[in-house]
Parts: C-alpha cells; sequence; structure tokens
C-alpha cells in the first residue's frame, strides 16, 4: 500500500531536549517536504528535498533541520524545541513536488513541547 | 507564504444538500489543488486542476478555476455525514512549492 509514515503520532516533550521525528515513503517520490499546521494559518511549509541531499528552506524554517539520506526517507529534527514550537506536523511526498502530481501526507505528528 | 485563501472560513448544511466553498490567490499557478482532511490526521488529495482548465469533476466533486479572477470553488454535491471535514486549497507555481489556504471547515447535519 502506497503510504507516508511518520514516527511518532504524538509526543511531549521539554524545551530544549532535541528530538527528531521520522518520515518514510515507499513510493519512490523525489520529492518531500514537512508543514506545520496551527490553527487559523493552515498548513506551511518548514522545509522541502527535491532529491537526495537536496533540501531547502520553506517558510518557516527557524529551529528546525532536515537531512535526506536516502530517497524513502527525510527525518525532520529540532535541536533544542521551544513552546512556539508546539503544533500539528505532517510530512507530506510527491512525485514531482506540485507540478501537476498530487500529495500523499503521512497522518500527523502532534507535537507538545512544555 | 499563504497563497490561496478559503471562504468560507465555516459552513455548515443539512445532509443531501450542496456544499460550496471557494479559493483566492495572489499569482500565477501551475495547477490548483484542493485536499481534504478529517479531524487532525492527514491531507487526502481529491482533485487537481490545471491552469489551462475550466472545469473538473470526481464524483460528486465539480471544481472551477478562473485564472483572470485568481479564484477556483470546490462544490460537493449531496453532501452526506462522512464529508465532515476542513478542505484546502492548494497552489502550485513552478518553483514546485504546495502551498496552502487555512482552509474550510465543513460540518453536515443528519
Amino acid at each position: 500500500e502506497a503510504q507516508v509514515t511518520q514516527n511518532p503520532r504524538y509526543l511531549i516533550t521539554v524545551t530544549g531536549k532535541k528530538l527528531t521525528v521520522t518520515c518514510s515513503q515507499n513510493m519512490n517520490h523525489e520529492y518531500m517536504s514537512w508543514y506545520r499546521q496551527d490553527p487559523g494559518l493552515g498548513l506551511r511549509q518548514i522545509y522541502y528535498s527535491m532529491n537526495v541531499e537536496v533540501t531547502d528552506k520553506g517558510d518557516v524554517p527557524e529551529g528546525y533541520k532536515v537531512s535526506r539520506k536516502e530517497k524513502r526517507n527525510f527525518p525532520l529534527i529540532l535541536e533544542s524545541p521551544s513552546p512556539n514550537q508546539t503544533s500539528l506536523y505532517f510530512c507530506a511526498s510527491s512525485l514531482q513536488g506540485g507540478v501537476n502530481t498530487e500529495a500523499f501526507f503521512g497522518q500527523g505528528t502532534r507535537l507538545t513541547v512544555v | 507564504s499563504q497563497q490561496g485563501e478559503e471562504d468560507p472560513q465555516a459552513l455548515s448544511i443539512q445532509e443531501g444538500e450542496n456544499a460550496t466553498m471557494n479559493c483566492s490567490y495572489k499569482t500565477s499557478i501551475n495547477n490548483l489543488q484542493w485536499y481534504r482532511q478529517n479531524s487532525g490526521r492527514g491531507l487526502v488529495h481529491l482533485i487537481l486542476i490545471r491552469s489551462n482548465e475550466r472545469e473538473k469533476h470526481s464524483g460528486r466533486l465539480r471544481v472551477t478555476l478562473d485564472t483572470s479572477k485568481k479564484s477556483s470553488s470546490l462544490l460537493i454535491t449531496a453532501s452526506r455525514a462522512a464529508d465532515t471535514a476542513s478542505y484546502f486549497c492548494a497552489t502550485a507555481a513552478r518553483d514546485y512549492k504546495l502551498s496552502f489556504g487555512a482552509g474550510t471547515t465543513v460540518t453536515v447535519r443528519a
């Protein structure tokens, strides 16, 4: 089954404690991205990757890091989480970014930073 | 940056009625897509309409695109309780990036 898998689904952590949210897709997609969703703001892109070892900042990259060492995986790293990073996070993948292809989303990771 | 903006923010209708929501955007696009999100879950792709298309259908969904007005509409006909969800438009420009609006929350009453 074609899918994007994120882990964990729920996470409560303390300020400053490094964490990683994993994302994996099984569709051999080139393009992967991370979004955060906050009430009233919709989805905002954090980082994206157009292929292995190619990553770039989205609209709200501050406080986040990513890596793309393999095509299927695109982890999101918070080196020193802060309460304003409490949000619902989504990983997405698509064949070619937004160019005439649909995006597949993971089930989301609800992060709370206290 | 938020490219698309949906209107209305929320919509409540009776089962069997039609639901219409609109999306406006600011800059030129390659295509526009609509997604559905059930309460706190991942987004699911509904339909994609290219910039050179004016109307597209998929089951009970009808999407229109007016590039001169930079707007799109999503019509759900004969709504069902299972259509209760948030609906987002997303625009794709030449930079391959999808930009989402804040969404329309649709509640279908039994």
